[in-house]
């Protein structure tokens, strides 16, 4: 079992739609980071949180430490969303590396 | 990236061939890692260095080989001994420990 488990795996939706991925973790975190990673492969940092919330413009990150859970929101999705999301941890035990989930692929239709 | 250049974007081994992934930064972060990226699978760590002359193997190192004699340069040698190369190769920088990390766009190797 990975340590870090997204879902889903993959996520269609309309223009417009609200979107959400989840994350959830197996140990304690210092930190857990968001990216985004387009079709040519270059992965983008989107969050780093140890706690509560972030927002940046369409993006929201929340987590929770106590549910070991956190999740992606996008608000107004658009085609340009459309890519792959990586929710990665920094476990407490081991602070030199991220552990990565397997990536939710989102593709937003017009 | 702007501050992170991987090269090349596409890399072709022959069988017992070894090839040099090239990683060069200039934005002098101390911390540089190298992940591979196979399908349906999170990155894996394969090496990291958070200082000139000095790096550590992650999860997955064997069949690679690392250097950093410069800060700026993180080259990654994928070797004969590794016998499933094929995948995408990404490099990664951050300021340290606890840190957004930095991502290069990747060089995928295929083999011939």
């Amino acid at each position: 079992k990975n340590e870090v488990e997204q879902s889903p795996q993959n996520l269609t939706a309309q223009e417009g739609e609200f979107i959400t991925i989840n994350c959830s973790y197996s140990v304690g975190i210092s930190a857990l980071h968001w990216l985004q990673q387009h079709p040519g492969g270059g992965i983008v940092s989107l969050f780093m949180l140890s706690s509560g919330k972030k927002k940046h413009g369409r993006l929201i990150a929340t987590i929770n430490i106590q549910e070991k859970h956190s999740s992606l929101h996008i608000t107004a999705s658009h085609p340009r969303d459309s890519a792959v999301y990586i929710c990665a941890a920094v476990f407490r035990y081991n602070t030199d590396k991220l552990i990565f989930g397997t990536g939710t692929r989102l593709q937003v239709f017009p | 990236d702007g501050g992170i250049t991987q090269s090349p974007k596409y890399l072709f081994r022959k069988e017992g061939q070894n090839v040099t992934l090239s990683c060069e930064q200039n934005l002098n972060h101390d911390a540089m890692y190298w992940y591979r990226q196979d399908p349906g699978q999170g990155l894996r760590l394969i090496y990291y260095s958070q200082i000139v002359n000095d790096f550590q193997k992650g999860d997955i190192a064997e069949g690679y080989s690392v250097s950093r004699e410069k800060k700026e340069s993180f080259p990654l040698t994928v070797t004969s001994a590794q016998k499933n190369p094929t995948a995408f190769y990404l490099c990664a920088i951050n300021r340290g420990r606890g840190q957004p990390q930095h991502f290069g766009d990747g060089t995928r190797l295929s083999i011939l």
